[in-house]
């Protein structure tokens, strides 16, 4: 257990729909960051939020949203889902300092 | 940030010493390089990071060249357990800044 907590760790939904992920950080970490996985791709970077407030933005679709709330738990959020949304989606937290990032275990959305 | 270039894929034998190279040689000063590896389709996992001295700890040494140009990271004895793909990541100090991943290298750990 990393300590940080992603839910669901499986969602399958249908084109259209929409879907909210959820992540805990570690106790005391302030940043979290969402990252999508395709099959067989890359990570690739979509969100940044620090202390309830957004860091930084990578690839992240108008389409997908997330927001870091005051208990620190984030939540990313997709709308209009389209088959290639599937993937696995990774939430991170950091402390403010330079230490490794803590990864969960990943929620794996299938768009049918 | 930087970039890293990895070789795609290597192989090692289970007991032996698994060296992975990275060549990162537009690193500035304030940057670090960092290990994650990923297991199958696990969250990644921290392994090591370092500034300009060698690290060690309980899972691995990083080795950085003196220049800062390039880095391996030394698995000291590889078990069937450490087949992942392997990112060397370099990414400004001092900040909470996203990590960069690029495709890794892909560790096969063999009997």
């Amino acid at each position: 257990d990393s300590g940080v907590t992603q839910t669901p760790k499986h969602l399958i939904t249908a084109t259209g729909q929409r879907v909210t992920l959820r992540c805990s950080p570690r106790s005391g970490d302030l940043s979290v960051y969402w990252y999508q996985q395709s099959l067989d791709q890359g990570l690739q970077f979509l969100i940044q939020y620090y202390n309830g407030e957004e860091r930084a933005k990578g690839n992240i679709l108008e389409r997908f949203s997330a927001q870091q709330f005051p208990d620190l738990h984030s939540e990313l959020n997709l709308s209009s889902l389209e088959l290639g949304d599937s993937a696995l989606y990774f939430c991170a937290s950091s402390v403010a300092v330079d230490t490794g990032y803590t990864f969960g275990s990943g929620t794996r959305l299938t768009v049918v | 940030d930087a970039k890293t270039t990895q070789p795609p894929s290597m192989d090692c034998a289970e007991g032996r010493a698994a060296n992975l190279p990275c060549n990162h040689s537009t690193i500035s000063g304030n940057e670090y390089v960092y290990w994650y590896r990923q297991i199958h389709s696990q969250g990644p996992q921290y392994i090591i990071h370092g500034l300009k001295n060698n690290e060690t700890n309980e899972m691995a040494s990083l080795i950085i060249t003196e220049d800062r140009k390039s880095s391996t990271l030394i698995l000291p004895h590889a078990t069937l357990r450490d087949t992942a793909v392997y990112y060397c990541i370099v990414r400004v100090a001092g900040t909470a800044s996203k990590l960069t991943f690029g495709t890794g290298t892909r560790l096969q750990v063999t009997l």
